[in-house]
């Protein structure tokens, strides 16, 4: 089955720690998204890559970080410096370098408490 | 599991059609419809609709929500080019966790002129 995966789907951690949100994809697409979620509000980009190991600051990148070591791969990291981490978190991808559509992950729900 | 189906999958029309999306879901706890215009990169945020029967509108572009059958339309009339785009559903549902999306697979429009 081709598609996008994002794990896990519901994510609970303490205030003060890093977590690690993990997209993966099999559709062999070039390009990778981030985005975040909140309630009654769009989308919003967090962070973007076109090509394995070169990604580009969206939006609101404030407190993120990722890494992109393969082509499969685009994990998020919500640092401790992120002042408002609870969210739901959208993973997007897409071929052609981002020239075309996006298609989306099912999400992770982060809660910090 | 909560479900979010568009149709058609594509369209094409020539500049002044109307044309209407459908968008029909399935959703445990349902807080609110969203529309997106996808171009290139993040998704242009259109519509919120959380109550039936209201028509939201803006320009060329309305929408409105039906929450006992199920659906929501997007509808453009007087198309135009600049309205060749995918676009996107989704549904915001409420469950233990906080907010989660469901996207649909979204409509691919193309305007000709």
């Amino acid at each position: 089955d081709g598609g996008i995966t994002q794990s896990p789907k519901y994510l609970f951690r303490k205030e003060g720690q890093n977590v690690t949100l993990s997209c993966e994809q099999n559709l062999n697409h070039d390009a990778m998204y981030w985005y975040r979620q909140d309630p009654g509000q769009g989308l919003r980009l967090i962070y973007y890559s076109q090509i394995v190991n070169d990604f580009q600051k969206g939006d609101i990148a404030e407190g993120y970080s990722v890494s992109r070591e393969k082509k499969e791969s685009f994990p998020l990291t919500v640092t401790s410096a992120q002042k408002n981490p609870t969210a739901f978190y959208l993973c997007a991808s897409s071929p052609n370098r981002g020239r075309d559509t996006q298609y989306f992950g099912p999400g992770t729900r982060l809660t910090v408490l | 599991e909560d479900k979010v189906v568009q149709s058609p999958l594509s369209l094409v029309v020539h500049e002044g059609d109307t044309v209407t999306l459908n968008c029909s879901y399935e959703v445990t706890n349902f807080r609110s419809l969203l529309w997106y215009k996808q171009e290139k990169k993040a998704p242009t945020f259109l519509f919120m609709l959380t109550s039936s029967g209201i028509e939201k509108k803006s320009g060329r572009l309305s929408s409105i929500l039906d929450k006992k059958e199920l659906f929501s339309i997007l509808n453009i009339t007087a198309t135009q080019t600049g309205d060749s785009a995918v676009y996107l559903c989704a549904v915001d549902g409420l469950n233990n966790a906080g907010n989660m999306l469901t996207f649909g697979g979204g409509t691919r429009l193309m305007v000709k002129p």
